[in-house]
């Protein structure tokens, strides 16, 4: 079976833009949560959605939000880039529990 | 953002050397993963630990939930170069789905 699909690959954004990262969970997988990696933070948490409605939230400014369809696809943006921002942004999917996570390969974003 | 301490940060052995780390934190977790992380790629699930005090293998991989519930270590065998990569722990609560992940371990292995 297709595993989690995130596009793009790569991005190059300009401080002040924003910009829309996707997520394609595994068929049936109902959860989708999204982390974001640095080298000096490691994988830190930023949201879980679960049936289209937002069940945790990391510690993240608002300029970070995300969404879920009804096909459980999800979206992340972040609005009013900073350099700081630039990292790897991973998606990960489940049936239920976090053990059963699936991670995709991840969106380099890099604001220059 | 909360983190698990894991450690060491890096590693450079021989091939055919076991391999040890370890993670510690301050919470109680009821579940405890490992994962390894190749470049470019998201991480993969190595090892689901449910139980304090559960030992638990996959292949060369032996992870052992401790019976505090607030830490947890994995251990490699005889390691082989695509062990190559980078090692996390992360631990779930009772009430969330959210995993908080550890510093992670890079290891390098040698011919």
């Amino acid at each position: 079976k297709a595993g989690v699909t995130q596009t793009p690959r790569y991005l190059i954004k300009t401080r002040g833009q924003q910009v829309t990262l996707s997520c394609s969970p595994i068929s049936g997988h109902r959860s989708v949560s999204w982390y974001q990696q640095t080298p000096g933070q490691g994988l830190q948490f930023l949201f879980e959605y679960f049936s289209e409605t937002q069940r945790n939230k990391g510690n993240f400014p608002g300029r970070f939000s995300g969404r879920q369809f009804s096909n459980s696809r999800s979206e992340m943006n972040v609005s009013t880039l900073e350099l700081g921002d630039s990292a790897l942004y991973l998606c990960a999917s489940s049936l239920v529990g976090a053990d059963g996570y699936t991670f995709g390969s991840g969106t380099r974003l890099t604001v220059v | 953002g909360q983190q698990l301490n894991q450690s060491p940060q890096s590693m450079f052995i021989q091939e055919g050397e076991d391999v040890s780390m370890n993670c510690t934190s301050s919470s109680i977790f009821n579940t405890w993963l490992w994962y390894k992380q190749d470049p470019g790629e998201g991480p993969v699930l190595l090892i689901a630990l449910y139980k304090a005090g559960e030992l638990t293998s996959n292949g060369r991989l032996t992870a052992q939930f401790g019976i505090t519930r607030k830490d947890s270590f994995l251990n490699i065998s005889a390691s082989i170069p695509s062990d190559v990569g980078i090692y996390f722990c992360a631990g779930q609560s009772y009430n969330t789905d959210k995993l908080i992940f550890g510093t992670g371990t890079r290891l390098q292995v040698f011919p």
